[in-house]
C-alpha cells in the first residue's frame, strides 16, 4: 500500500500480559523501524529491519521485547510481561534507502505509520 | 554519541513569522530531518537538508549550517493549523533516527 499501516491503534494490557503489536510497511520499503514515543516527544529507536533481517537492534530491550519480520506477513513487536513503563505510543516508519551517503533528497525520508497505543494498567 | 536540542515551547501570533532552532553534535553527519506532529498523530516529513543553506518549499523554510551544527525551521504566515510539535531528527549509518525533544508550537489568534 501506499502507507504505513499499523494495528490495533490502541492496546490495554495488564501488568504481566502480552502485547503484540502489527505493522505493514510501504509495498517496495525494504527498510522497516519501530520507534517508542514515551512522552509527548520523547521518541526511542528500538529496532530496524532490512527486509527479514534485523538491521539494527540496538535500542532493544531485550528481555522483554521480540520482533520479526517475515514475508508476505506485516512485521511484528511482542512485548512478554508487559511494565507499566511500556505504556507509550509505539510507530513504525518504513523507507527504501539504508545507505550512509545520501542519494537523492529524500533518501533517508521515512513514512510512519499512525501508532499504536499501548496503554499497561 | 549524539546530542540534539530545540526549545522545548514556542508561542506565535497567526499571520507571523517563527523560527525553530535545533543544534546537534553528533559523530558523522548525514543530513538533518524536520517533523512535524500533530496531537495523536503520527510525525510527518517537512524537510531534509544536508548541504548547508537555505531549502524552501512553500510556508516552510529549512536552514542548516554543518559547521555550527545548527539548522533552523521557518514557518511565514502562521496560520492556526500550525499548532504542532516539530521534530529535529538526524539519521544514523543504518537510517534510523534519532530525534530531538521536539519543540511545541502554540498559534495564537
Amino acid at each position: 500500500g501506499e502507507e504505513v499501516a499499523q494495528t490495533p491503534k490502541h492496546l490495554v494490557r495488564g501488568e504481566g500480559q502480552k502485547a503484540k503489536l502489527y505493522c505493514a510497511p510501504i509495498k517496495g520499503h525494504s527498510y522497516v523501524f519501530w520507534y517508542q514515543q514515551v512522552l509527548k516527544n520523547e521518541f526511542k529507536f528500538l529496532i530496524s529491519f532490512q527486509n527479514e533481517n534485523v538491521f539494527d537492534e540496538t535500542g532493544m530491550p531485550k528481555e522483554r521485547f521480540s520482533a520479526k519480520c517475515l514475508p508476505n506477513s506485516p512485521c511484528s513487536l511482542e512485548i512478554q510481561a508487559t511494565k507499566l513503563e511500556d505504556s507509550a505510543v509505539y510507530f513504525c516508519a518504513s523507507s527504501q534507502f539504508d545507505t550512509g551517503f545520501s542519494t537523492g533528497t529524500n533518501s533517508y525520508e521515512q513514512y510512519f505509520g499512525p501508532g499504536t497505543r499501548l496503554t499497561v494498567t | 554519541g549524539q546530542n540534539i536540542d530545540q526549545p522545548t515551547e514556542m508561542t506565535a501570533t497567526e499571520g507571523a513569522i517563527v523560527q525553530i532552532n535545533c543544534t546537534y553534535q553528533t559523530s558523522g553527519f548525514n543530513g538533518l530531518f524536520w517533523y512535524q506532529q500533530h496531537a495523536g498523530e503520527a510525525p510527518t516529513f517537512l524537510s531534509y537538508n544536508v548541504l548547508d543553506g537555505l531549502e524552501e518549499k512553500g510556508r516552510f523554510s529549512s536552514f542548516l549550517s554543518r559547521s555550527k551544527g545548527y539548522s533552523y525551521l521557518l514557518l511565514k504566515e502562521l496560520q492556526m493549523k500550525d499548532s504542532a510539535s516539530y521534530l529535529c531528527a538526524v539519521p544514523r549509518i543504518g537510517g534510523k533516527l534519532i530525534f530531538g525533544q521536539g519543540t511545541e508550537l502554540s498559534v495564537k489568534p
